[in-house]
């Protein structure tokens, strides 16, 4: 039971080159979220999605870009890097919306540096 | 918009001593409050929860009341190990507007034996 896994884990990116980070569940969630943690500023919503095929901007979407074809898969791609997007990026699920008792489950993360 | 505020860290603190940590939060309509945990290179885990007023969350020894008087939620533990040594995050969930979640900036909480 894998539960949420991202890859890659960490990577190194130099600035103007692209790549997406995965986002898989296997709990048949239907929300997904990805956030992106920075020091002294908390988790801040990038991008989210509300069911297949659906995709949303959140607080901090420039820059970004998201797909989610597969209701288990949630992709996040960065067509030209930038040194302001080095960050700790988490994916993130909630099985629907609207339930109180619902928490979100975390991913372990993408440390992603920028040169 | 909805906001939470907790206090900054780092919190240092002895093995067995009583921890608080405070958050306070602002929301126009009626959140769920939750604590999160993450521990050195790992992901966030959820510690603990509230969905009304007047709710106590706890878990490993951990607890927190939702108090909407106050618009706080603040973490307890009575006796803190060594082990507890983590990063805490307060947050609220923004429901009826997609349940994203608006976080604190996080405190860092360093427990010596």
């Amino acid at each position: 039971n894998a539960g949420v896994t991202q890859t890659p884990k960490f990577r190194v990116l130099k600035t103007g080159q692209s790549m997406t980070l995965l986002c898989a569940q296997d709990m048949n969630h239907e929300y997904m979220y990805w956030y992106r943690q920075d020091p002294g500023m908390g988790l801040r919503l990038i991008h989210y999605s509300v069911g297949e095929g659906t995709t949303a901007k959140g607080e901090v979407p420039d820059g970004y870009n998201v797909s989610r074809l597969k209701k288990q898969n949630f992709l996040l791609g960065l067509e030209s890097a930038a040194p302001s997007q080095t960050s700790v990026y988490f994916c993130a699920t909630l099985r629907e919306g609207g339930l109180r008792n619902q928490p979100q489950h975390f991913g372990d993360g993408t440390r992603l540096s920028i040169l | 918009g909805d906001s939470v505020t907790q206090m900054e860290g780092p919190v240092t603190l002895s093995e067995e001593a009583f921890l608080t940590i405070n958050c306070t939060y602002t929301a126009t309509g009626y959140p769920s409050l939750f604590w999160y945990v993450q521990y050195p290179g790992e992901g966030l885990q959820l510690l603990l929860k509230a969905t009304k007023a007047d709710d106590k969350g706890s878990n490993k020894g951990f607890e927190a009341t939702y108090r909407k008087e106050t618009t706080s939620f603040h973490l307890e533990k009575g006796s803190v190990q060594v082990s507890d040594s983590a990063v805490y995050f307060c947050a609220l969930s923004d429901e009826g507007n997609t349940d994203k979640l608006i976080f604190g900036t996080g405190t860092r909480l360093q427990v010596f034996p």
